[in-house]
Order: C-alpha cells, then structure tokens, then sequence
C-alpha cells in the first residue's frame, strides 16, 4: 500500500493570488493524479502527473491554470493560479503503484478563496 | 465518456440493519473501486474488483461487480455508527487507463 500527505490540510485565500498544494508519497509509484471536488460534488480528475514531463490535462483544465510538477517519483505539487471563489474545493491527490494496482488518495486539501 | 451512477444518493437505516448501494455504468467495466469518505476528508479505499463476478468482504461490507449488468453493489451488514459516511464508487476510464471517473456518492447515515 501507499501512504499519502498534502499540505496544507487547509488554507483561505484571497482572489487573485495563488495557491501550492504538495503531495508527497510514502513510497516510489508509477503515476500521481489531481482530483477536485467541488462542494457537495463528486470528485473530477484535473490531471496526470508525469514524472519528468509536462502533466496530461483532462479537458476543462489547463496548464496555466493548474501547473503541475513531478520531479520524482514520490512528490508532486498543484498550483491553483488567480484564485476565484469558484476555485474553492477540496483538491486530492492520488497514486498506484502499477496498472491495476489499488489507487491510494491523499487527505486532501480543502481551499477556501474570499 | 464513461459515467457512474449510484442510488440511492442518500440513505438513513437503524444501528443494526443491513443496507445496499448500487453503482451502474453507462460502458464497460473495466474493474471498479470503492472509496469511503468522511466530510471534507479524503478518500479511504474499501475494496477493488476486477473480474466479472467477483466478491469481496472486508469485516462487515461486500462487494460484488456484475460485469454483465455493468454494475455493482457494496452491502453492509449490521451497520453501526463508524459506517456513516459518503460512499463513492470509482471506475479506470478505459482498459488501460488507471485514471478515474466516479460516481456521485451515496450519503450514509446510521441512527444509533
């Protein structure tokens, strides 16, 4: 199994400034996801972060937006860029160790934007 | 794109009895997870199914995936307090992807 922590937990932001949430992982995994979920939402995938590349984006997200880094293959971080009160969520990241492995999250992050 | 419903979207029982939720695909399955959470807290994982007709147990929940009804169905016996929560079933997108879509999530409450 995998264990996984983000930080921070939480956080309040003002609009317009930004926000990096790390993620880091217990144990060497083959890929990393970013989830969002919204209020009273079910969560919705962002993007895949691949180590040592520019992540994949789903469609609705990108690059500017949501930056992503993977420098190895335990951490990742997710920048959420000019924060508007439409950005607050709780955000996860997740993992698994190899294709049809178990797929471990994160506690998330919960964000807040005023 | 692949879409999962679950029902019921919210259910109250008594301590004590037993209760179902459903989880059905709109595609072919390609295996299927469930999650459990707590209010604005990640995810915990439950149990992962992968073949046609497979069960699993872990203390009292059971997991069954119907490959054939494009569905599944997590049970709980005797329920308790520690089992409220949301339950969310996740599925890989396609064959070979390890990325998610999930369902909405089934909102569990159990009166001591």
């Amino acid at each position: 199994s995998a264990v996984i922590s983000q930080k921070p937990s939480r956080d309040i932001c003002q609009r317009g400034t930004s926000l990096t949430i790390q993620c880091q992982v217990d144990s060497q995994v083959t890929m990393m996801f970013w989830y969002r979920q919204q209020p009273g939402q079910s969560l919705t995938l962002i993007a895949t972060a691949n180590q040592g590349s520019e992540a994949t984006y789903e469609s609705g997200f990108v690059i500017d937006k949501f930056p992503i880094s993977r420098p190895n293959l335990t951490f990742s971080t997710l920048t959420v860029s000019n924060m508007s009160p439409e950005d607050s969520s709780i955000y996860l990241c997740s993992a698994s160790l190899a294709v049809g492995e178990t797929q471990y999250f994160g506690p998330g992050t919960r964000l807040l934007v005023l | 794109s692949q879409e999962l419903e679950q029902s019921p979207q919210s259910l109250i029982v008594q301590e004590g009895k037993n209760l179902t939720i459903n989880c059905t695909s709109s595609k072919t399955l390609y295996g299927l997870y469930w999650y459990k959470q707590k209010y604005g807290e990640g995810l915990i994982f439950l149990m992962m199914l992968q073949k046609g007709g497979e069960e699993k147990s872990h203390e009292k929940i059971t997991a069954k995936l119907d490959e054939k009804k494009q569905q599944s169905s997590l049970h709980i016996t005797a329920s308790q307090p520690s089992h409220a929560g949301i339950y969310l079933c996740g599925a890989p997108i396609s064959g070979s992807a390890r990325q998610l879509t999930f369902g909405s999530g089934t909102q569990l409450t159990v009166l001591p």
